[in-house]
Protein backbone atom coordinates (compact mmCIF):
# COMPACT_ATOMS: atom_id res chain seq x y z
CA UNK A 1 0.00 0.00 0.00
CA UNK A 2 1.39 3.62 -0.61
CA UNK A 3 1.74 5.80 2.08
CA UNK A 4 0.98 9.27 2.56
CA UNK A 5 2.07 12.71 4.17
CA UNK A 6 -0.26 14.99 5.15
CA UNK A 7 0.40 17.90 7.70
CA UNK A 8 -1.20 16.97 11.16
CA UNK A 9 -2.93 20.20 11.44
CA UNK A 10 -4.15 23.46 9.13
CA UNK A 11 -6.22 26.40 10.19
CA UNK A 12 -8.46 28.64 7.68
CA UNK A 13 -10.32 31.34 8.02
CA UNK A 14 -13.85 30.99 6.87
CA UNK A 15 -14.74 32.60 2.83
CA UNK A 16 -11.05 31.71 2.51
CA UNK A 17 -9.71 28.91 -0.22
CA UNK A 18 -7.62 26.34 1.55
CA UNK A 19 -4.92 24.32 -0.02
CA UNK A 20 -4.62 20.78 1.96
CA UNK A 21 -1.33 19.15 0.30
CA UNK A 22 -0.65 15.29 0.49
CA UNK A 23 2.97 13.60 -0.45
CA UNK A 24 2.01 9.79 -1.98
CA UNK A 25 5.70 9.15 -3.45
CA UNK A 26 5.32 5.16 -3.80
CA UNK A 27 2.13 5.48 -5.57
CA UNK A 28 1.75 2.87 -8.27
CA UNK A 29 0.60 3.87 -11.49
CA UNK A 30 -3.18 2.53 -11.02
CA UNK A 31 -3.72 3.61 -7.68
CA UNK A 32 -6.56 6.25 -7.81
CA UNK A 33 -6.03 9.17 -5.18
CA UNK A 34 -9.08 9.58 -2.78
CA UNK A 35 -9.92 12.02 -0.27
CA UNK A 36 -12.35 11.50 2.51
CA UNK A 37 -13.52 13.88 5.28
CA UNK A 38 -14.60 13.08 8.95
CA UNK A 39 -16.63 15.68 10.23
CA UNK A 40 -16.74 15.71 13.76
CA UNK A 41 -18.93 12.26 15.42
CA UNK A 42 -19.85 11.39 12.06
CA UNK A 43 -18.33 8.48 9.82
CA UNK A 44 -16.03 9.71 6.84
CA UNK A 45 -17.45 11.12 3.56
CA UNK A 46 -16.18 10.43 -0.19
CA UNK A 47 -14.92 14.48 -1.32
CA UNK A 48 -13.31 13.84 -4.33
CA UNK A 49 -10.82 11.50 -6.26
CA UNK A 50 -8.39 11.38 -9.28
CA UNK A 51 -6.28 9.77 -11.53
CA UNK A 52 -4.02 12.18 -13.80
CA UNK A 53 -6.43 14.91 -14.58
CA UNK A 54 -7.47 17.62 -12.24
CA UNK A 55 -10.56 17.27 -11.02
CA UNK A 56 -13.45 19.27 -9.96
CA UNK A 57 -17.08 18.65 -8.11
CA UNK A 58 -19.69 20.69 -6.43
CA UNK A 59 -17.81 20.30 -2.98
CA UNK A 60 -13.64 21.12 -3.95
CA UNK A 61 -11.29 20.71 -6.81
CA UNK A 62 -8.51 18.13 -6.53
CA UNK A 63 -4.86 19.34 -8.10
CA UNK A 64 -2.48 16.41 -9.05
CA UNK A 65 1.19 16.70 -9.88
CA UNK A 66 2.21 15.51 -12.60
CA UNK A 67 4.72 13.16 -11.58
CA UNK A 68 1.57 12.34 -9.05
CA UNK A 69 3.65 12.11 -6.04
CA UNK A 70 1.33 14.35 -4.68
CA UNK A 71 -1.73 16.09 -4.80
CA UNK A 72 -3.47 18.77 -3.58
CA UNK A 73 -6.78 18.85 -2.10
CA UNK A 74 -8.78 22.84 -2.58
CA UNK A 75 -11.68 23.98 -0.92
CA UNK A 76 -12.55 27.34 -2.71
CA UNK A 77 -13.97 28.77 -0.09
CA UNK A 78 -14.34 27.35 3.72
CA UNK A 79 -17.11 27.24 5.56
CA UNK A 80 -17.35 26.66 9.50
CA UNK A 81 -19.30 22.84 7.89
CA UNK A 82 -15.73 22.06 6.04
CA UNK A 83 -13.73 21.87 9.69
CA UNK A 84 -13.18 18.13 9.73
CA UNK A 85 -10.37 15.86 9.39
CA UNK A 86 -9.31 15.24 5.69
CA UNK A 87 -7.49 12.35 4.46
CA UNK A 88 -5.73 11.70 1.24
CA UNK A 89 -6.06 7.76 -0.03
CA UNK A 90 -4.03 6.00 -2.52
CA UNK A 91 -6.62 3.44 -4.01
CA UNK A 92 -5.44 0.90 -5.65
CA UNK A 93 -8.16 0.69 -9.26
CA UNK A 94 -8.46 -3.05 -9.05
CA UNK A 95 -10.17 -6.00 -6.97
CA UNK A 96 -9.59 -4.74 -3.24
CA UNK A 97 -10.94 -1.86 -3.40
CA UNK A 98 -10.30 -1.58 0.55
CA UNK A 99 -9.21 2.03 1.85
CA UNK A 100 -6.40 2.50 4.42
CA UNK A 101 -6.17 5.51 6.39
CA UNK A 102 -3.49 7.46 7.52
CA UNK A 103 -3.49 9.80 10.14
CA UNK A 104 -5.13 13.08 8.10
CA UNK A 105 -5.39 16.68 8.56
CA UNK A 106 -7.46 18.08 11.15
CA UNK A 107 -8.61 21.30 9.61
CA UNK A 108 -9.87 24.05 11.71
CA UNK A 109 -11.71 26.96 10.01
CA UNK A 110 -12.09 30.18 12.12
CA UNK A 111 -15.48 32.67 11.57
CA UNK B 1 -25.94 6.87 -3.13
CA UNK B 2 -25.83 4.16 -0.50
CA UNK B 3 -27.57 4.80 2.66
CA UNK B 4 -26.12 2.26 5.25
CA UNK B 5 -27.46 1.84 9.32
CA UNK B 6 -26.11 0.55 12.23
CA UNK B 7 -27.44 -0.89 15.57
CA UNK B 8 -26.81 -0.43 18.10
CA UNK B 9 -25.75 3.34 17.83
CA UNK B 10 -23.70 2.69 20.83
CA UNK B 11 -23.58 0.62 23.85
CA UNK B 12 -21.91 0.00 27.17
CA UNK B 13 -20.42 -3.52 27.78
CA UNK B 14 -18.91 -5.03 30.57
CA UNK B 15 -15.86 -7.19 30.34
CA UNK B 16 -15.65 -10.58 29.10
CA UNK B 17 -19.07 -10.30 27.40
CA UNK B 18 -19.67 -10.30 23.69
CA UNK B 19 -21.48 -7.58 21.06
CA UNK B 20 -22.70 -8.26 17.91
CA UNK B 21 -23.16 -5.28 15.81
CA UNK B 22 -25.65 -5.08 12.54
CA UNK B 23 -24.70 -3.06 9.16
CA UNK B 24 -28.06 -2.73 6.82
CA UNK B 25 -27.41 -1.22 3.47
CA UNK B 26 -30.04 0.01 1.27
CA UNK B 27 -28.85 -1.52 -1.45
CA UNK B 28 -27.33 -4.82 -2.66
CA UNK B 29 -23.19 -4.40 -2.91
CA UNK B 30 -20.46 -6.75 -3.12
CA UNK B 31 -18.04 -5.55 -0.98
CA UNK B 32 -18.61 -4.66 2.68
CA UNK B 33 -15.64 -3.00 5.37
CA UNK B 34 -15.17 -3.51 8.98
CA UNK B 35 -13.18 -0.59 10.23
CA UNK B 36 -12.65 0.31 13.93
CA UNK B 37 -12.01 4.07 15.06
CA UNK B 38 -10.34 3.84 18.89
CA UNK B 39 -10.47 7.35 20.78
CA UNK B 40 -8.83 10.40 19.42
CA UNK B 41 -7.37 8.00 16.50
CA UNK B 42 -7.54 7.16 12.58
CA UNK B 43 -9.19 4.37 10.78
CA UNK B 44 -8.19 1.09 11.15
CA UNK B 45 -9.75 -1.66 8.60
CA UNK B 46 -10.59 -4.84 10.31
CA UNK B 47 -11.73 -6.81 7.59
CA UNK B 48 -13.00 -6.81 4.07
CA UNK B 49 -16.30 -9.11 4.13
CA UNK B 50 -17.57 -10.54 1.04
CA UNK B 51 -21.18 -12.01 0.46
CA UNK B 52 -20.67 -15.84 -0.04
CA UNK B 53 -17.19 -16.44 1.32
CA UNK B 54 -15.19 -16.16 4.31
CA UNK B 55 -13.94 -12.56 5.81
CA UNK B 56 -10.51 -11.55 5.08
CA UNK B 57 -8.83 -10.00 8.09
CA UNK B 58 -6.18 -7.19 8.35
CA UNK B 59 -2.71 -8.20 10.28
CA UNK B 60 -3.86 -8.18 13.58
CA UNK B 61 -7.18 -9.16 13.76
CA UNK B 62 -8.38 -12.47 13.77
CA UNK B 63 -11.84 -14.36 13.62
CA UNK B 64 -12.09 -15.75 16.81
CA UNK B 65 -11.87 -12.02 18.28
CA UNK B 66 -13.69 -10.30 15.23
CA UNK B 67 -16.36 -12.64 13.47
CA UNK B 68 -18.24 -11.54 11.02
CA UNK B 69 -21.20 -12.85 8.70
CA UNK B 70 -22.85 -11.89 5.17
CA UNK B 71 -25.40 -13.76 4.86
CA UNK B 72 -26.81 -11.58 2.08
CA UNK B 73 -26.49 -8.55 -0.73
CA UNK B 74 -27.62 -6.00 1.81
CA UNK B 75 -26.32 -6.90 5.68
CA UNK B 76 -23.79 -8.09 7.55
CA UNK B 77 -22.33 -8.17 11.26
CA UNK B 78 -19.30 -8.09 13.15
CA UNK B 79 -18.90 -9.36 16.69
CA UNK B 80 -16.53 -7.94 19.08
CA UNK B 81 -15.76 -11.11 21.38
CA UNK B 82 -14.68 -11.50 24.54
CA UNK B 83 -14.36 -7.69 25.49
CA UNK B 84 -12.02 -6.10 27.07
CA UNK B 85 -11.63 -1.96 27.80
CA UNK B 86 -9.02 -1.88 24.76
CA UNK B 87 -11.83 -2.60 23.10
CA UNK B 88 -13.64 0.48 23.41
CA UNK B 89 -13.94 2.57 20.01
CA UNK B 90 -16.20 3.28 17.44
CA UNK B 91 -16.86 0.43 15.22
CA UNK B 92 -17.98 1.75 11.33
CA UNK B 93 -19.37 -0.82 8.60
CA UNK B 94 -18.73 0.62 4.98
CA UNK B 95 -19.67 -0.11 1.36
CA UNK B 96 -17.79 0.20 -2.00
CA UNK B 97 -19.97 1.43 -4.80
CA UNK B 98 -20.10 3.35 -7.74
CA UNK B 99 -15.97 3.92 -7.29
CA UNK B 100 -15.90 5.36 -3.67
CA UNK B 101 -16.94 3.84 -0.33
CA UNK B 102 -20.02 4.92 1.79
CA UNK B 103 -19.76 4.69 5.74
CA UNK B 104 -22.22 4.25 7.86
CA UNK B 105 -22.66 6.00 11.03
CA UNK B 106 -20.83 4.11 13.65
CA UNK B 107 -21.36 2.10 16.40
CA UNK B 108 -19.76 3.75 19.78
CA UNK B 109 -18.92 0.89 22.10
CA UNK B 110 -18.06 1.49 25.47
CA UNK B 111 -16.27 -1.71 27.60
CA UNK B 112 -16.43 -1.22 31.54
Amino acid sequence: DAKTTQPNSMESNEEEPVHLPCNHSTISGTDYIHWYRQLPSQGPEYVIHGLTSNVNNRMASLAIAEDRKSSTLILHRATLRDAAVYYCIPLYGGATNKLIFGTGTLLAVQP
Amino acid sequence: SAVISQKPSRDICQRGTSLTIQCQVDSQVTMMFWYRQQPGQSLTLIATANQGSEATYESGFVIDKFPISRPNLTFSTLTVSNMSPEDSSIYLCSVFQGGYQFFGPGTRLTVL
